[in-house]
């Protein structure tokens, strides 16, 4: 029941933004969106989320636009050390109130030399 | 140092056997959560629980057993029920099961069934 659409890889050259786009178009009014990046082998480490306002924080920018059915993350200075695996995730709401945070496949980001 | 503590790294087990992965957090959060990360694959939701004694199952809990006496621990057991149990399994925890507010991941338990 993955909600989100992410291209699967990409490619930017260190020092450059890096713009990783995602569509939601499903999302519902309540939900927000999260990244979070995959690095191999190890846990995922939340980036950013946000329901409808851009939000920035020292890792990167979330753009959410005004309609909610897309965002993009921007890494505004990629270097070497953010490859990874980014996933665009929608939290939906479980039984009793709970709720999950379902991963697709992400993007897959390689920043090269 | 807050965090959330898996272990072992790597695991392996014989065919029918039973083994238990440990997942312990010492952030005073209420939700904790087990997922299971096939190769090239995203995440997907084994076991949750948002608080102490009460868990629910998943999109994939058959063959996994759980439980929550402590609100710090939540160990996940993989049974030789489990068809295909080689995978990388990821514990989370975050402050609220509702709120709006990040998971906190572990590093991971690779799972090899030998």
């Amino acid at each position: 029941d993955a909600k989100t659409t992410q291209p699967p890889s990409m490619d930017c050259a260190e020092g450059r933004a890096a713009n990783l786009p995602c569509n939601h178009s499903t999302i519902s009014g309540n939900e927000y969106v999260y990244w979070y990046r995959q690095i191999h082998s190890q846990g995922p480490q939340y980036i950013i989320h946000g329901l409808k306002n851009n939000e920035t924080n020292e890792m990167a920018s979330l753009i959410i636009t005004e309609d909610r059915k897309s965002s993009t993350l921007i890494l505004p200075h990629a270097t070497l050390r953010d490859t990874a695996v980014y996933y665009c995730i929608v939290r939906v709401a479980l039984i009793q109130g709970a709720q999950k945070l379902v991963f697709g496949q992400g993007t897959r980001l390689t920043i090269n030399p | 140092d807050g965090g959330i503590t898996q272990s072992p790294k790597y695991l392996f087990r014989k065919e029918g056997q039973n083994v238990t992965l440990s997942c312990e957090q010492n952030l005073n959060h209420d939700a904790m959560y087990w997922y299971r990360q096939d190769p090239g694959q995203g995440l997907r939701l084994i076991y949750y629980s948002q608080i102490v004694n009460d868990f629910q199952k998943g999109d994939i809990a058959e063959g996994y057993s759980v439980s929550r006496e402590k609100k710090e621990s939540f160990p996940l057991t993989v049974t030789s029920a489990q068809k295909n149990p080689t995978a990388f399994y990821l514990c989370a925890s975050s402050i609220d099961p509702v709120m709006n507010t990040e998971a906190f991941f572990g590093q991971g338990t690779r799972l090899t069934v030998v």
